[in-house]
């Protein structure tokens, strides 16, 4: 089964700081690696997705860079605010029986402070 | 625009009743929707997937009698928790997505209390 590493499992960032969380995984054949943002009582919320073939994509306030070869990808929010103190899941798609459907990382618990 | 919508948001029930969620893709036609269950402070764990019309495939470990999942339309798939027990109380939530190699889309899930 497709493992999928986050890190850190929790944060705190000063307004206006840049937090950045990364991801790691095993394997390499998919389509996408999304980000989710979810805030408490709430489903996850597709934040940004990146296709393989792509190192970097923004957009707004959200950057995702991606690293093929090292099999990593990281979240960076620029300009953070109070607003964005949630948790984010990294995914990528299982494998197997699955389809693919999404296996995720264990979460980073971020806390921007005013 | 996808908009998936789950209901109900909230159940608390005896233990031996069984329960049903639905999951609809509101604004898109969902070739495939996805189960997942989130304990507190966990991350989401994929139950199983069902497509439009074909039987689900469940992950391991996940009992498919006790889950019961029905995809009959493209744009509903519905969870039955058959004989609900306290160790089924759990968060609930389904994803749906259009087309294979695009983004899931989440609906807002389920507390499922089982007293």
């Amino acid at each position: 089964q497709q493992q999928v590493k986050q890190s850190p499992q929790s944060l705190i960032v000063q307004k206006g700081g840049i937090p950045i969380i990364n991801c790691a995984y095993e394997n390499t054949a998919f389509d996408y690696f999304p980000w989710y943002q979810q805030f408490p009582g709430k489903g996850p919320a597709l934040l940004i997705a990146i296709r393989p073939d792509v190192s970097e994509k923004k957009e707004g306030r959200f950057t995702i860079s991606f690293n093929k070869s090292a099999k990593q990808f990281s979240l960076h929010i620029m300009d953070s605010q109070p607003g964005d103190s949630a948790t984010y899941f990294c995914a990528a798609p299982s494998p197997g029986g699955g389809a693919d459907g999404l296996t995720f990382g264990k979460g980073t618990h971020l806390i921007i402070q005013p | 625009g996808a908009v998936v919508s789950q209901h109900p948001s909230r159940v608390i029930c005896k233990s031996g009743t069984s329960v049903k969620i639905e999951c609809r893709s509101l604004d898109f036609q969902a070739t495939t929707m996805f189960w997942y269950r989130q304990f507190p402070k966990q991350s989401l764990m994929l139950m199983a997937t069902s497509n439009e019309g074909s039987k689900a495939t469940y992950e391991q470990g996940v009992e498919k009698d006790k889950f019961l999942i029905n995809h009959a339309s493209l744009t509903l798939s519905t969870l039955t928790v058959t004989s609900a027990h306290p160790e089924d109380s759990s968060f609930y939530i389904c994803s749906a997505r259009d087309r294979p190699g695009r983004p899931q889309h989440f609906g807002d899930g389920t507390r499922l209390s089982i007293l």
